[in-house]
């Protein structure tokens, strides 16, 4: 299997605060993880690629220094909003690229984080 | 700008019926092309995927067809039942470690 969880799964913080979300890869190892951003009834937009030992790779419009992005093991990804304000209240989705035997890279994802900032 | 372009944005068929949805990409150095299907509230999960030296794939009820040349593969759903009632997004990459580009996602309903 190829299993990717999220931890938490919904959280609500007051403005200004800060909130960290996990992304486990459970029965694989991952050097490439990608963190995803997700309004209601919309695709996925992508925030950042990140790479395990290295600093993350942001896409256009995406605040570094807001969105944090760690990336310190083969099974660890976390992301930290910081100074959440209520624009950034959204689904957050992480994914964690396996490659099988064959050399194929297949990404799955993990069940979302639903942050509501108040 | 959108890298993959995917219609219809919702679809609506009965019991038994085949759904089928198309996606169109322009970038020819894409190689590989997943279909995800998400419900409500949940992360999106690999349905099935294809790489572009076949030109169809099947997995139980869903086939990918896949027309390199036309830059387009679509989904089709055989037998379609209530519980495939979900978004599914298309999407496309390069290789390892490039993220996917998605599609604006379906809104499938099956009615009973």
């Amino acid at each position: 299997g190829a299993v990717v969880s999220q931890h938490p799964s919904w959280v609500i913080c007051k403005s200004g605060t800060s909130v960290k979300i996990e992304c486990r890869s459970l029965d694989f190892q991952a050097t490439t993880m990608f963190w995803y951003r997700q309004f209601p009834k919309q695709s996925l937009m992508l925030m950042a690629t990140s790479n395990e030992g290295s600093k993350a790779t942001y896409e256009q419009g995406v605040e570094k220094d807001k969105f944090l992005i760690n990336h310190a093991s083969l099974t660890l990804s976390t992301l930290t909003v910081t100074s959440a304000h209520p624009e950034d209240s959204s689904f957050y989705i992480c994914s964690a690229e396996k490659t099988s035997g064959r050399g194929m890279e297949t990404q799955y994802f993990g069940p979302g984080t639903r942050l509501l900032v108040l | 700008q959108q890298q993959v372009k995917q219609s219809p944005q919702s679809l609506i068929v009965q019991k038994g019926g085949i759904s089928i949805i198309n996606c169109a990409y322009e970038n020819t150095a894409f190689d590989y092309f997943p279909w995800y299907q998400q419900f409500p509230g949940k992360g999106p999960a690999l349905l099935i995927a294809i790489r572009p030296d076949v030109s169809e794939k099947k997995e139980g009820r869903f086939t990918i067809s896949f027309n390199k040349s036309a830059k387009q593969f679509s989904l089709h759903i055989m037998d379609s039942q209530p519980g495939d009632s979900a978004t599914y997004f298309c999407a496309a990459s390069i290789s390892s470690g490039y993220a996917l580009n998605f599609g604006k996602g379906t809104s499938l309903l099956v009615t009973p």
